[in-house]
């Protein structure tokens, strides 16, 4: 099947700096990409909708300027956390869609802001 | 909004005991719904789907149906095995097409022991 890496798998940074991640789909292009936040023991919330070729488009509440989206090919999309704060420790996860129905999901990256 | 509310965790079960998760929704028109499953350490992956009512999903023994009338969608097996352990969240996609937002339950995890 289709698989879609993430990279880093595990970062850790200092608050104030900035952090990207990559999304990468393998075997497929994928003109839509989506990343998601998952906190413990939490669902996993829709951030954003990544748009090769073209802004993001971002969902209530995520802020677009701490969270910058850039899909620049047809197997990339990244995400870059900016101006880390302890509050943005999470694990973030993207998916990119098939020609069915069916999502493909990467591992995830974990993210700790000291 | 769109919502899925899933039972919490976790779920401790013997092998080859019977297993159920309850999921219930709450959209406007007519969602698809999913079941996903998330394995330590890896991604999600797609478990079983359903795109209308009274359709039933079903995949490694898992079963899951459509019920439009209780606005649920849960999940079952009859003998759960310990490689069964993981973390099961049941989405909703209220989209049509192929690039699909997905609304995930909290998640529950399933512990099966020997």
């Amino acid at each position: 099947g289709a698989v879609v890496s993430q990279h880093p798998s595990w970062v850790i940074c200092k608050s104030g700096t900035s952090v990207k991640i990559e999304c990468r789909s393998l075997d497929f292009q994928a003109t839509t990409m989506f990343w998601y936040r998952q906190f413990p023991k939490q669902s996993l919330m829709l951030m954003a909708t990544s748009n090769e070729g073209s802004k993001a488009t971002y969902e209530q509440g995520v802020e677009k300027d701490k969270f910058l989206i850039n899909h620049a090919s047809l197997t990339l999309s990244t995400l870059t956390v900016t101006s880390a704060h302890p509050e943005d420790s999470s694990f973030y996860i993207c998916s990119a869609p098939g020609r069915t129905w069916e999502q493909y999901f990467g591992p995830g990256t974990r993210l700790t802001v000291t | 909004g769109n919502s899925v509310t899933q039972m919490e965790g976790p779920v401790t079960l013997s092998e080859e005991a019977f297993l159920t998760i309850n999921c219930t929704y709450t959209a406007t028109g007519y969602p698809s719904l999913f079941w996903y499953v998330q394995y330590p350490g890896e991604g999600l992956q797609l478990l079983l789907k359903a795109t209308k009512a009274d359709d039933k999903g079903s995949n490694k023994g898992f079963e899951a149906t459509y019920r439009k009338e209780t606005t649920s969608f849960h999940l079952e097996k009859g003998s759960v095995q310990v490689s069964d352990s993981a973390v099961y969240f049941c989405a909703l996609s209220a989209d049509t097409g192929t690039a699909s937002k997905l609304t995930f339950g909290t998640g529950t995890r399933l512990q099966v022991t020997l």
